[in-house]
């Protein structure tokens, strides 16, 4: 299984709302990774989790909260949005790890969760 | 700071045209380059990678050389069809050490179109 799958595909919220993105990987990857991506433009990292930690935060707002209940699976905890958060939000996986030849292989890319803030 | 130069596009080729998109690098250690492609309402798939100079990275008919010299690497492809129009991504990847772990570092992204 090579796949990274996420849902929902498509996601309408209020401002008000809370909703959360799930992604999952059986690949026995140790890192994933929450991207968002506008539209026309590269994917903007969020956050990176490795052997289920948060390694990496890039200043992402408090109304995002990510979630990593284990080595499978990866959540993104939304609440009290944005419209200008609407975008298309992807979740990644590699095969991390400390030596540079895990850490600088490929990411493997879910189909992404299209995200409507009204 | 690492960083990533695609040709402007968007471009729009016939099919069975030859097909070159540019990328350039500017990176403080030793990177991993990748091609993502991207088609419509999609997430993005890997094309291809390098992760040394000289490496030629190759899958569809598409093909990268890493070279160093010239901190490139173009994409190119000897004759595209209808269904490789989307979206392709150049990217590297660096360990820096800290908080960079690894961190993709993308380019701006080339639309192509290919019309019958």
């Amino acid at each position: 299984d090579t796949e990274v799958t996420q849902t929902p595909k498509h996601l309408v919220m209020g401002m008000t709302n809370k909703k959360s993105l799930k992604c999952e990987q059986h690949m026995g990857h140790r890192a994933m990774y929450w991207y968002k991506q506008k539209a026309k433009k590269p994917p903007e990292l969020m956050f990176v989790y490795s052997y289920e930690k948060l390694s990496i935060n890039e200043s992402v707002p408090s109304r995002f909260s990510p979630e990593c209940p284990n080595s499978s699976l990866l959540n993104l905890h939304l609440h009290a949005l944005q419209p200008e958060d609407s975008a298309l939000y992807l979740c990644a996986s590699s095969q991390g790890g400390q030596s540079l030849r895990e850490q600088l292989n490929e990411q493997f890319f879910g189909p992404g969760t299209r995200l409507t803030v009204l | 700071g690492d960083s990533v130069t695609q040709m402007e596009g968007p471009v729009t080729l016939s099919e069975e045209a030859f097909l070159t998109i540019n990328c350039t690098y500017t990176a403080t250690g030793y990177p991993s380059l990748f091609w993502y492609v991207q088609y419509p309402g999609e997430g993005l798939q890997l094309l291809l990678k390098a992760t040394k100079a000289d490496d030629k990275g190759s899958n569809k008919g598409f093909e990268a050389t890493y070279r160093k010299e010239t901190t490139s690497f173009h994409l190119e492809k000897g004759s595209v069809q209808v269904s490789d129009s989307a979206v392709y991504f150049c990217a590297l990847r660096i360990n820096a050490g800290g908080t960079s772990y690894g961190k993709l570092t993308f380019g701006q992204g080339t639309i192509l179109t290919v019309h019958p």
